[in-house]
């Protein structure tokens, strides 16, 4: 099935604990993102990829590190892990249209990160 | 800032109504605007998508219309379902050299059709 994946889909940890989250499109798309759902379920964007280039680092602690090893695979890897980085992560892609513009986006089924 | 919001935060309705959920966004400069639903425990699935040229967008029992000018956008929803029940997602993306597609989505409306 063409679609994004994500794995895992639960994820829970210790704090201080470094873990990595993978996400995989096979839709052909040149730009991918990560965004996170809070405990009130707000979506809000953190990191986007095109062609493997940083595009969008919204302020988000450092201590978060996307890495994109080509235009189908953007990871994030979370070191020292808070009580608060606890949220589902949701991967999503896109096309770029133009300089500016991008099509439709398709999310992936989300991991559920608990930091205990 | 540019800031989406919907309303209501919740809607419960009968069986076969006809519904309508709303979004409103602070900035007219938009590229697209997408409406997503989400299950409890699930992603995102994208119901339509519209252009910032278009007016409206139908799917099967959907439409969706935009009116940037006042910046809002309606989902209406026909002979609504017990299957319909879910979190509707608003999210926006805007023109401009550093928005890059990023999506700015509202809280979203819950919505519980009982049979």
């Amino acid at each position: 099935d063409t679609a994004v994946s994500q794995t895992p889909k639960y994820l829970v940890t210790q704090m201080g604990n470094d873990k990595s989250i993978k996400c995989e499109q096979n839709l052909g798309h040149d730009t991918m993102y990560w965004y996170k759902q809070d405990s009130k379920k707000f979506l809000k964007i953190m990191f986007s990829y095109n062609n493997k280039e940083l595009i969008i680092n919204e302020t988000v602690p450092n201590r978060f590190s996307p890495k994109s090893p080509d235009k189908a695979h953007l990871n994030l890897h979370i070191n020292s892990l808070e009580l608060g980085d606890s949220a589902v992560y949701f991967c999503a892609s896109s096309k770029l249209v133009t300089r500016t513009k991008y099509n439709e986006q398709f999310f992936g089924p989300g991991t559920r990160l608990t930091v205990l | 800032k540019q800031e989406v919001t919907q309303i209501p935060a919740a809607l419960s309705v009968p069986e076969g109504e006809n519904l309508v959920l709303n979004c409103s966004f602070t900035d007219s400069a938009i590229y697209n605007l997408q409406w997503f639903r989400q299950d409890p425990g699930k992603g995102l699935t994208s119901l339509l998508l519209i252009q910032s040229s278009q007016r409206e967008q139908t799917s099967g029992r959907l439409n969706a219309s935009l009116d940037k000018s006042s910046g809002r956008s309606t989902l209406y929803i026909a002979a609504s379902q017990p299957g319909d029940s879910a979190t509707y997602l608003c999210a926006v993306s805007y023109a401009g050299g550093t928005s890059y597609g990023k999506l700015t989505f509202g809280q979203g409306t819950i919505l519980t059709v009982h049979p």
